[in-house]
């Protein structure tokens, strides 16, 4: 089983609609919970830290569940320019991070 | 400030060889890494330095090694290329390793293809 299991798509939605990626991870100790965002033959970039509280960044909302092992991220209004690989990451220990496949977005006019 | 760079940005090598990929960062971070990433797979940490002077084995270091030559410079030697060994190798720093919130940046990658 991988540590980290994404849903690999692709999600292909219209502009404006609203997306949600969900992500499993297989260890309960995992200390720390990020979604990057990954450009088509780019660098992976932090989008944002997950809370155990939820947290919102303007269009985009990250939730995690610690019972069930799960990690969210919500998309709001979407735009053309959210076409992306988004990459669940979790911190095993210390700062190394265990990334998940990728969940591809492609958002059409 | 260029943040983490590498270099070469493409490589094209035939089994057997060896090559070096470099990687530079001016953010002062003290820890870096090495990371491979397959189509569909997520990025594998190969090695990783916390330290000036120290390094570790990540999830697949086999076939690697290593050298952390100062504070902003990391790179990862290939001492025999094999096919297996195509990918992207993306080099990421963050200020420390001990901090979980400490957030990593990556440089743009390396392309390599072993034929």
């Amino acid at each position: 089983r991988k540590e980290v299991e994404q849903d690999p798509g692709p999600f292909n939605v219209p502009e404006g609609a609203t997306v949600a990626f969900n992500c499993t991870y297989s260890n309960s100790a995992s200390q720390s919970f990020f979604w990057y965002r990954q450009d088509c033959r780019k660098e992976p970039k932090l989008l944002m830290s997950v809370y155990s509280s939820g947290n919102e960044d303007g269009r985009f909302t990250a939730q995690l569940n610690r019972a069930s092992q799960y990690i969210s991220l919500l998309i709001r209004d979407s735009k053309l320019s959210d076409s992306a690989t988004y990459l669940c990451v979790v911190t095993e220990y210390g700062n190394k991070l265990v990334f998940g496949a990728g969940t591809i977005l492609r958002v059409k006019s | 400030n260029a943040g983490v760079t590498q270099t070469p940005k493409f490589q094209v090598l035939k089994t057997g060889q060896s090559m070096t990929l470099q990687c530079a960062q001016d953010m002062n971070h003290n820890s870096m890494y090495w990371y491979r990433q397959d189509p569909g797979m997520g990025l594998r940490l190969i090695y990783y330095s916390a330290s000036e002077g120290t390094t570790d084995k990540g999830e697949v270091p086999n076939g690697y090694n290593v050298s952390r030559l100062n504070k902003r410079e990391f790179s990862l030697r290939l001492e025999s290329a094999a096919p297996s060994q195509t990918s992207v190798y993306f080099c990421a720093s963050s200020r420390t390793s001990g901090g979980a919130t400490d957030t990593q940046y990556f440089g743009p990658g390396t392309r390599l293809t072993v034929l």
